[in-house]
């Protein structure tokens, strides 16, 4: 299936503790994000990504590093993971062409609880 | 920052009745999106607007470009249960993939 799928769909951790969280996409795009959604369903971007190169960092406090070893995956570590990390975070791409850099696709979430 | 401002907040109709909401801002926008996000998955893509005043439909779906830049509604007819769900907005500007998004409007289709 065409898609941008990523894991764990569900994280439960300690605070403190570091994590990953995976992301791929086979769509062929050359752009990917990590976009963060909180408890009141608000959808914010964190972090894109264009052919491996960082063009997006939105004030995200630098526990979180993305990292983007070809155009296809964009993974998401987070370190010293704090109870306000509790969020559903979205990887997501869109193609190129007109309009096509604003057209996301999402994957199916990752619910990160943070105990 | 920029906001979208989405209403309604929530609306509670019965199957095969139709239902419009929108989303409005302050600022221009160069893309409008409509998505749905069901309980436990990802926002779905539903239709992308790429034209000011562009009015574009996907089945049931009827979505349109504000000729402002600043605005844009999804209409969905004959609703049907499977239409229950939150929907949100999305605009984007120069900065791709950038997107703004509304607060969301939940859906509740009532057999």
């Amino acid at each position: 299936d065409t898609a941008v799928s990523q894991t764990p769909k569900y994280l439960v951790t300690q605070m403190g503790n570091d994590k990953s969280i995976k992301c791929e996409q086979n769509l062929g795009h050359d752009t990917m994000y990590w976009y963060k959604q909180d408890s009141k369903k608000f959808l914010k971007i964190m972090f894109s990504y264009n052919n491996k190169e960082l063009i997006i960092n939105e004030t995200v406090p630098n526990r979180f590093s993305p990292k983007s070893p070809d155009k296809a995956h964009l993974n998401l570590h987070i370190n010293s993971l704090e109870l306000g990390d509790s969020a559903v975070y979205f990887c997501a791409s869109s193609p190129r062409g007109q309009g096509g850099g604003n057209t996301i696709y999402f994957g199916e979430g990752s619910w990160l609880t943070v105990v | 920052g920029q906001q979208l401002n989405q209403s309604p907040q929530s609306m509670f109709i019965q199957e095969g009745e139709d239902v419009s909401m929108n989303c409005t801002s302050s600022s221009i926008f160069n893309t409008w999106l409509w998505y749905k996000q069901e309980p436990g998955e990802g926002p779905v893509l539903l239709i992308a607007l790429y034209k000011a005043g562009e009015l574009t439909s996907n089945g049931r779906l009827t979505a349109q470009f504000g000729i402002t830049r600043k605005d844009s509604f999804l209409n969905i007819s004959a609703s049907i249960p499977s239409d229950v769900g939150i929907y949100f907005c999305g605009a984007g500007g120069t900065s791709y993939g950038k997107l703004t998004f509304g607060q969301g409007t939940i859906l509740t289709v009532h057999p």
